[in-house]
């Protein structure tokens, strides 16, 4: 079963809007990740955050995680057509040196010209 | 690198028939997993490996999958005998570590189809 939830499951905005993508998760995690996969093509790593970090940023990226609610967002600013993709969280178990990373079923983002 | 590698990207195949499918890491990247994704049920762990050791086969669906990884740089994921319901993508991903703790880099996919 999925560690990850992401919500919601599809989301359509213009160019030049935000985008908020939330992921609940179920148990402790130690770190949580962000994947895009364009259609027909494999998931592509964005960011990583760490069960002890709130908030990161990457370029147009900026991910948050509160640990207490078991939740992280994934927000993308000023949003452009090239955005269009499926975003993907993922997370592991704290269960020590062999856990896994899963995945959650994803977020359809559509952004129009 | 020229990163995760798979083979063949398209595979279409009569039911009852065996199919193989091909991965090669990145090389230096100690896992290797391989993911199966549909529409239903998104992305599924089924198998990874740790220095070509199998891990964790606990997402194999039954046993008619199987999974080899003879070195470090192949591994094959084999379904014999294939059913309509085994149609999907097929990933192949590698890191240098388990967990979420590294990037996993993930290869173009196989698209099996069943018919």
């Amino acid at each position: 079963s999925q560690q990850g939830e992401e919500d919601p499951q599809a989301l359509s905005i213009q160019e030049g809007e935000n985008a908020t993508m939330n992921c609940s998760y179920k148990t402790s995690i130690n770190n949580l990740q962000w994947y895009r996969q364009n259609s027909g093509r494999g998931l592509v790593h964005l960011i990583l955050i760490r069960s002890n970090e709130r908030e990161k940023h990457s370029g147009r990226l900026r991910v948050t995680l509160d640990t207490s609610k078991k939740s992280s967002s994934l927000l993308i600013t000023a949003s452009r057509a090239a955005d269009t993709a499926s975003y993907f969280c993922a997370t592991d178990g704290a269960t020590g040196a062999n856990s896994k990373l899963t995945f959650g079923k994803g977020i359809t983002l559509s952004v129009r010209p | 690198d020229a990163g995760v590698i798979q083979s063949p990207r398209h595979e279409v195949t009569e039911m009852g028939q065996e199919v193989t499918l091909r991965c090669k890491p990145i090389s230096g990247h100690d896992y290797l997993f391989w993911y199966r994704q549909t529409m239903m049920r998104g992305l599924e762990l089924l198998i990874y490996f740790n220095n070509n050791v199998p891990i964790d086969d606990s997402g194999m669906p039954e046993d008619r999958f199987s999974a080899k990884m003879p070195n470090a740089s192949f591994s094959t994921l084999k379904i014999q005998p294939s059913e309509p319901r085994d149609s999907a993508v097929y990933f192949c991903a590698s890191s240098i570590r388990t967990g979420a703790d590294t990037e996993a880099f993930f290869g173009q996919g196989t698209r099996l189809t069943v018919v």
